[in-house]
Formats: C-alpha cells, structure tokens, sequence
C-alpha cells in the first residue's frame, strides 16, 4: 500500500524527443506528488510537484500528468536535452508518513 | 544560503568497525531524514527526526544502525559492526517543517567497506 511503482527502469530518448516516465499508487492518502531529479555523484534534487486538486502542471519543459482516478501520475519532458540524462525519481506524501519514492529511472538522452 | 552538508564525503573502512556519519541540515528545518542509496538502486528510508517527537526508525535495516539528532540540528548516523553490505551512499535530507514541503538532499557519504 506504501509502495510507488516506477516504470520503466530505463529511458533512451533521442535529443529534442519526448521523454515519458510513469508511476502508480495505491495509497489514496497520498496528496502531494514530487518529481526528484539526481545527477551522478549528486543528491536528488527537486524537479517540480504536483498536488491532486489538478490533472497537470508545467514548468518549462517538464510536466506532471495525474490522473486521480487511475491513481497513476506521469512525468513528461518535452525537447529532450542531453544535459535532461539523469535519473528521475517519483515519489509520494501523505503527511503523515515518510516520503515513499519510486524506485527511479535513468534517462539518457543521445545527441 | 547554505544547504544540508554531509561529512565525510567518502569513508573506506574495514568489515566489522563502527563508522560515524555527519549530516548538518539546514538551519531552521524541523524535519531531517537518512537515506541508504545502493549502486544504481532507488531510495532507501532508514530514519526521519521530526522537531522533538521520538524519531521514526522504521527503517533501520538492524540494530547495527542507530542515529541521534542533537539539539534538533546536527545528525549522525552511526553504523555498528560494519558489513561489506552496508556499502551504499548514505543521503541526508532535511524538511522545512513535516508534510509536504520540499525535501533537501546534501551531496551524500559514499561508504565502501573492505
């Protein structure tokens, strides 16, 4: 019930492609969404979030898509750009338990 | 400003010492995690402190590991005995305040265990 599944494991996007990266949930206690973005030898790092009163956010070129009923949210970043290759993590908060991540997917994004 | 800082940036050390783990927080932040992140896996939570509530140890993988947060600030996260598998980069995060604000991570400690 704690758990946030993370798909795919791995992303190979061309330069300026679209790259897609999806969780699901099934804890409905969940109200807030995070994105978290980790470079090698770095820590993770906000990348945008999203809350369930909306079915989508945007920030520049990345985008959250939730969809509530489905209990699935989606990572969308547009113009892919070699400097964008990292790995990505999903994750979930109620409030009242420890942040739940995915378990993050590498993008890497060939010139 | 400064963020959450974490020391050593790399530890080695021998199968069955006990090593200390450093994490300065942000200041002002009530909310202070540990994470365990192995080569290329996900996050793993072992500790969260919250303001002066008993900590949520959870996720301590054994009693080999423990944590203290003193004054509500500093954190160290020691880990007894050590095992070849405790090898990980250990994540320190601190919280404005608990629920749903924004997490932030320091550069982490890569510990390798010989």
């Amino acid at each position: 019930q704690q758990q946030v599944k993370q798909s795919p494991q791995s992303l190979i996007v061309q330069k300026g492609g679209i790259s897609i990266i999806n969780c699901a949930y099934e804890n409905t206690a969940f109200d807030y969404f995070p994105w978290y973005q980790q470079f090698p030898g770095k820590g993770p790092a906000l990348l945008i979030a999203i809350r369930p009163d909306v079915s989508e956010k945007k920030e520049g070129r990345f985008t959250i898509s939730f969809n509530k009923s489905a209990k699935q949210f989606s990572l969308h970043i547009m113009d892919s750009q070699p400097g964008d290759s990292a790995t990505y993590f999903c994750a979930a908060d109620s409030g009242n338990t420890p942040l739940v991540f995915g378990k993050g997917t590498r993008l890497s994004v060939i010139a | 400003g400064a963020g959450v800082s974490q020391s050593p940036s790399n530890k080695v050390t021998e199968k069955g010492k006990d090593v200390e783990l450093r994490c300065d927080p942000i200041s002002g932040h009530t909310a202070l995690y540990w994470y365990r992140q192995s080569l290329g896996q996900g996050l793993e939570f072992l500790i969260y402190f919250q303001g002066n509530s008993a900590p949520d140890k959870s996720g301590l993988p054994s009693d080999r590991f423990s944590a203290e947060r003193t004054g509500g600030s500093v954190s160290t996260l020691t880990i007894q005995r050590t095992q070849q598998e405790d090898s990980a980069v250990y994540l320190c995060a601190s919280q404005q305040s608990r629920g749903n604000y924004e997490q932030y991570f320091g550069p982490g400690t890569r510990l390798t265990v010989t």
